[in-house]
């Protein structure tokens, strides 16, 4: 399969604890991008990264969130000190960037998060 | 603030009959329009996108979709629907063309046979 990977799909976790996802975008595609959805809504945009550099954060992203990819390739969102509000889908997406920015997005099935 | 907007929660339509699931959106010069899929347990999937040229667009799996600039709006139609077609349905705009899609909030479609 050369699709976008993530992995774990399912995160059960306590409140105030660490969970870190990560995510293998199709290879020859240089940006990437992670989104949150929960349940009715619309994927929320993150933050996202052209090659290995991280172009642009949400507002939505407190300072418990860190996102990177250090290689230009895969990727780890870290959630630390973990918040039932954190409990989501966290979708990641993949492109072959152009400068017009018209390319589709490609995500992966997402990772799940609960916090109890 | 620029974004796209779909109006319905949810749309029911028999099998066979035609659908429409509505996007409008509101957005400064050219707007980049998307529509994805996403079936239960799935990732989103692309169906079409609107960047330029033709007002309709066609799409994965039989979908199409118009582009109406006069009432901004960009919606997803299929003349004959199928009860495969049942899932969420997402508007979405390229904002400031740098890659990064925003969304609206889905519309559930469900087709019965």
């Amino acid at each position: 399969d050369t699709g976008v990977s993530q992995d774990p799909r399912h995160k059960i976790t306590k409140r105030g604890q660490n969970v870190t996802f990560r995510c293998d975008p199709i290879s020859e595609h240089n940006r990437l991008y992670w989104y949150r959805q929960t349940l009715g809504q619309g994927p929320e945009f993150l933050t996202y990264f052209q090659n290995e550099a991280q172009l642009e954060k949400s507002r939505l992203l407190s300072d418990r969130f860190s996102a990177e990819r250090p290689k230009g390739s895969f990727s780890t969102l870290e959630i630390q000190r973990t918040e039932q509000g954190d409990s989501a889908m966290y979708l990641c997406a993949s492109s072959l960037g152009t400068g017009s920015g018209t390319g589709e997005l490609f995500f992966g099935e997402g990772s799940r998060l609960t916090v109890l | 603030a620029q974004s796209v907007a779909q109006p319905e929660d949810q749309v029911n339509v028999a099998e066979g009959n035609p659908l429409t699931v509505k996007c409008t959106y509101s957005v400064s010069g050219n707007p980049y329009l998307f529509w994805y899929v996403q079936y239960p347990n799935r990732g989103l999937q692309f169906l079409l996108k609107y960047i330029t040229g033709d007002n309709l667009v066609k799409g994965s799996y039989g979908f199409e979709a118009e582009f109406n600039k006069s009432q901004t709006s960009f919606h997803l139609k299929k003349p004959s629907a199928l009860v495969s077609d049942s899932a969420l349905y997402f508007c979405a705009h390229n904002y400031n063309q740098g890659g990064k899609l925003i969304f609206g909030q889905g519309t559930e479609l469900s087709v019965k046979p």
